[in-house]
């Protein structure tokens, strides 16, 4: 697809568990990032990766919160040991350097909806 | 640290009418950008419109237009014509460099608007 791809769209997690929540960005875009947005609130910076580096990790808010994207395309947000305040919907943007000034902006996909019981 | 501000709560405007979404912003960064998205009840955040602090123009997209006021740090949307498909949340944000591709974007709370028809 051209755009922007998260899954699962929806993801319930027993309160413990550990879950992954996979990004495809758009194709060619080197730079990554994911977003937390809470119910009734804007989005929340999580990580930035360009290509493989992570460059900014410091919106993770636990030591429980790892991403990662091995190869520069595909990244995956893992949750370790989920706890109820986790629930939330993840955003990944991805965003292009190449191009003209005022084109290299972030795209989002439509999220992951994650319910913690 | 970059400050967005949405104070409107919700806002409603008659089909075919225009209506203005204010936005202020606080930073001390020479150079941002500042940004439109549109979240639809499906959950993606939708890019609308971008205007770079050293743009001398306001920025237009179609039926949207940003009000851009450096002096006194506002952003506002302005949605000409508004449609049904309108309705949704509409989030103002920003960036530390100029195109939002490589640094995080800070969003205000959003504003619900709601087209009547």
């Amino acid at each position: 697809g051209a755009g922007v791809s998260q899954s699962p769209r929806y993801k319930v997690a027993k309160r413990g568990q550990d879950v992954a929540l996979r990004c495809d960005p758009i194709s060619g875009h080197v730079s990554l990032f994911w977003y937390q947005q809470a119910l009734g609130q804007g989005p929340e910076f999580l990580t930035y990766f360009q290509n493989e580096a992570q460059l900014d990790k410091s919106g993770l808010p636990s030591d429980r919160f790892f991403a990662e994207r091995p190869e520069g395309s595909v990244s995956t947000l893992k949750i370790q040991r989920t706890q109820q305040e986790d629930s939330a919907v993840y955003l990944c943007a991805s965003s292009s350097r190449g191009g003209s000034l005022g084109k290299n902006i972030q795209y989002f996909g439509a999220g992951t909806r994650l319910s913690v019981l | 640290a970059q400050k967005i501000t949405q104070t409107q709560p919700g806002m409603f405007v008659q089909e075919k009418e225009a209506v203005t979404l204010d936005c202020t912003y606080d930073t001390s960064d020479p150079s941002y950008g500042l940004f439109w998205y549109k979240q639809p009840s499906s959950g993606e955040m939708i890019f609308l419109i971008y205007q770079g602090s050293y743009d001398q123009q306001n920025a237009t997209e179609g039926r949207y237009s940003l009000n851009f006021q450096k002096a006194r740090k506002s952003a506002n949307l302005v949605i000409s014509a508004s449609q049904l498909g309108d309705s949704a949340m509409y989030f103002c944000a920003m960036s530390r460099d100029v195109t939002g591709a490589n640094s995080k974007l800070t969003f205000g709370k959003g504003i619900t608007l709601s087209v009547r028809p």
